[in-house]
């Protein structure tokens, strides 16, 4: 069966850190990928998402996402956290054509100011 | 404006009873999909459809039922089997390549 690894459950930075949230995922063939974000209180928001092409894709909020297809995993990055990202962060997996869209875990980020 | 809309906000059941959560879409998307979301355990994937008159399993399918009888509806029934009900229920919808998924507000299931 498809899953969708979180590996870290909670993270703690200071503000200015740089920021790794890793994912991997295990189905083999094609598949779509996304990093969703859920700032308290609030509703999934799309950071970014990755279908084909360059695998390094860039979101909003300065967030990016490299997918590494050997690897399996597409993990999240920031240079530079703010206050403002702390947040749950959840990485999703759809594969192509099959239609079934699974989520991770999920990452609670602590940013400290 | 297209999307997807999730009713009620807030529902209260007692136990033992069957409740019913609806999700309505107006994107003509073919896919759709109920989450529950807990504390710690992200969106687990309770059940999904791809076309109408069909529907899927996922990871904690048991307690539930679902029925994809239009294109625009896929209502969840959470029956008394379900051990543990309360959580907070969310409901999407993907496009046909699989690059946008659409998600509802979520309705808050409540058992009392």
């Amino acid at each position: 069966a498809q899953s969708v690894s979180q590996h870290n459950h909670h993270v703690i930075l200071s503000e200015a850190a740089s920021l790794e949230l890793g994912c991997n995922y295990s189905y083999g063939g094609t598949v779509n990928l996304f990093w969703y974000v859920q700032y308290p209180g609030q509703h999934l928001q799309l950071l970014l998402k990755y279908f084909s092409g360059d695998p390094l894709v860039k979101g909003i909020k300065g967030f990016e996402a490299e997918f590494i297809k050997s690897k399996f995993s597409f993990n999240l990055r920031k240079p530079s956290v703010q206050w403002s990202d702390t947040a749950e962060y959840f990485c999703a997996v759809n594969e192509g054509g099959f239609q079934k869209l699974v989520f991770g875990t999920g990452t609670r980020l602590l940013v400290s100011p | 404006d297209g999307g997807i809309t999730q009713s009620p906000k807030y529902l209260f059941r007692k136990e033992g009873q069957n409740v019913t959560l609806s999700c309505e879409q107006n994107l003509n998307h073919d896919a759709m999909y109920w989450y529950r979301q807990d504390p710690g355990q992200g969106l687990r994937l309770i059940y999904y459809s791809q076309i109408v008159n069909d529907f899927q399993k996922g990871d904690i399918a048991e307690g539930y039922s679902v029925s994809r009888e239009k294109k625009e509806s896929f209502p969840l029934t959470v029956t008394s089997a379900q051990k543990n009900p309360t959580a907070f229920y969310l409901c999407a919808s993907l496009n046909r390549g699989g690059t946008e998924a659409f998600f509802g507000q979520g309705t808050r299931l409540t058992v009392v």
